[in-house]
């Protein structure tokens, strides 16, 4: 299986700081049809996961612009340029190459100071 | 709007069995891949199965396979999830989520149902 490892597990971030969080996979997640399988998804407090990005960087329908995705091959970076108070919860990244099983990284908690 | 509503959760004896069910509106059922995702109290996130929209494949994570079984009816738009010998290790909140061909991944998650269980 894919292991997927993200850091750091937590963090605490001013409003209006920026924030980073790094996904690393065991295996490349660049497939034969030139996309490259990596989601992050944000739980936000009592709520069900919310996709943020798809295929590394591509923010899905309603996600602000100040989410973005940048990497490739095994190496992951989700970036807030300026943290809000409503973007706490876990920040997970996930791999959609090879199924079964989709993995899941630990999660990252983001928490504002 | 998209909606996946879980059901059927609750407290189960080991070796017991469960059936969940999520239905799905907002959207064509039968054109969509579906997947269960799990979540231990205080965990991460945990692949569980896949079916694909028309039931043809399925997929199971090696802790749940032979054990659980997913399927469905596209005729009442529902997903299921049967469980069967069921294990301490099992307890978690169960969500329902849509794989899209757009994004190549999962995009619409269900507010889950809890599943307990314990002696």
């Amino acid at each position: 299986d894919i292991v997927m490892t993200q850091t750091p597990l937590s963090l605490s971030v001013t409003p209006g700081q920026p924030a980073s969080i790094s996904c690393k996979s065991s295996q490349s997640l660049l497939h034969s049809d030139g996309k490259t399988y990596l989601y992050w998804y944000l739980q936000k407090p009592g709520q069900s996961p919310q996709l943020l990005i798809y295929e590394v960087s591509s923010r899905f329908s309603g996600v602000p612009d100040r989410f973005s995705g940048s990497g490739s091959g095994t190496d992951f970076t989700l970036k807030i340029s300026r943290v809000e108070a409503e973007d706490v919860g876990v920040y997970y990244c996930m791999q959609g190459i090879h199924l079964p099983p989709y993995t899941f990284g630990q999660g990252t908690k983001l928490e504002i100071k | 709007q998209v909606q996946l509503v879980e059901s059927g959760g609750g407290v189960v004896q080991p070796g017991g069995s469960l059936r969940l069910s999520c239905a799905a509106s907002g959207f064509t059922f039968s054109s969509y891949g579906m997947h269960w995702v799990r979540q231990a109290p205080g965990k991460g996130l945990e692949w569980v199965a896949f079916i694909r929209y028309d039931g043809s494949n399925k997929y199971y994570a090696d802790s749940v396979k032979g054990r659980f079984t997913i399927s469905r009816d596209n005729s009442k738009n529902t997903l299921y999830l049967q469980m069967n010998s069921l294990r301490a290790e099992d307890t978690a909140v169960y969500y329902c989520a849509r794989y899209t061909v757009t994004t190549s991944g999962i995009d619409y998650w269900g507010q889950g149902t809890l599943v307990t269980v314990s002696s």
